[in-house]
């Protein structure tokens, strides 16, 4: 079955720890991305890699870090300097960086604070 | 600035009635525009982007330079068009897919 998987599907983070979000794709594409999804707020984007171990920051990088060392994986961490983390964050990719290709989309995780 | 703005948070209709999601963009180029929907409880998928001109689930979206709108719309709508739709443009410059994303409108459809 191909696809985006994302997990876990909820996460909770406690004061000052760090969260990592796995998203694992076996699409064979080249371009992955990571959204932030608030309420009422449509999607933003984090961090993008264009291919295996380049990454670039998005419009709400701070307090947040990625690693692209595979080409299927591309894992979000949520730092604890991310001072408002709740949120639904969902992961894509695409066949390469072309601006009119088409996103595949995870099932998303939904990051709490406790 | 580059923006997107879907200015319905949610929009309600009848089954049979003609359907218009506005979106409005911001944007100094020639850009990229999409729709994208999400049906409850699935993924977020592409229903059209304007540069293939095509009629997806019997949706159509007509990119007006002119008045910077790419609104999408659907002559008679079904209950199952029902979802989240979101309204996304992709800027050219840099040659990278960094869609930028409206804040969605809900269609609901009664019978």
């Amino acid at each position: 079955d191909g696809g985006i998987t994302q997990s876990p599907k909820y996460l909770f983070r406690k004061e000052g720890q760090n969260v990592t979000l796995s998203c694992e794709q076996n699409l064979n594409h080249d371009a992955m991305y990571w959204y932030r999804q608030d309420p009422g707020q449509g999607l933003r984007l984090i961090y993008y890699s264009q291919i295996v171990n380049d990454f670039q920051k998005g419009d709400i990088a701070e307090g947040y870090s990625v690693s692209r060392e595979k080409k299927e994986s591309f894992p979000l961490t949520v730092t604890s300097a991310q001072k408002n983390p709740t949120a639904f964050y969902l992961c894509a990719s695409t066949t390469g960086a072309a601006t009119n290709e088409k996103l595949f989309f995870g099932s998303g995780t939904q990051l709490s604070v406790l | 600035a580059q923006r997107v703005t879907q200015p319905e948070k949610l929009l309600s209709v009848f089954k049979g009635a003609p359907v218009e999601l506005k979106c409005n963009y911001s944007y100094s180029g020639s850009p990229e525009l999409f729709w994208y929907v999400q049906y409850s409880r699935q993924r977020l998928q592409l229903l059209l982007r304007h540069i293939s001109r095509e009629s997806i689930k019997g949706f159509t979206a007509d990119l007006n330079k002119g008045e910077t709108s790419f609104h999408l719309k659907k002559p008679f709508a079904q209950e199952e068009d029902s979802a989240m739709y979101y309204c996304a443009l992709s800027p050219i410059s840099g040659g990278y897919n960094k869609l930028i994303f409206g804040a969605g409108t809900r269609l609901a459809v009664h019978p």
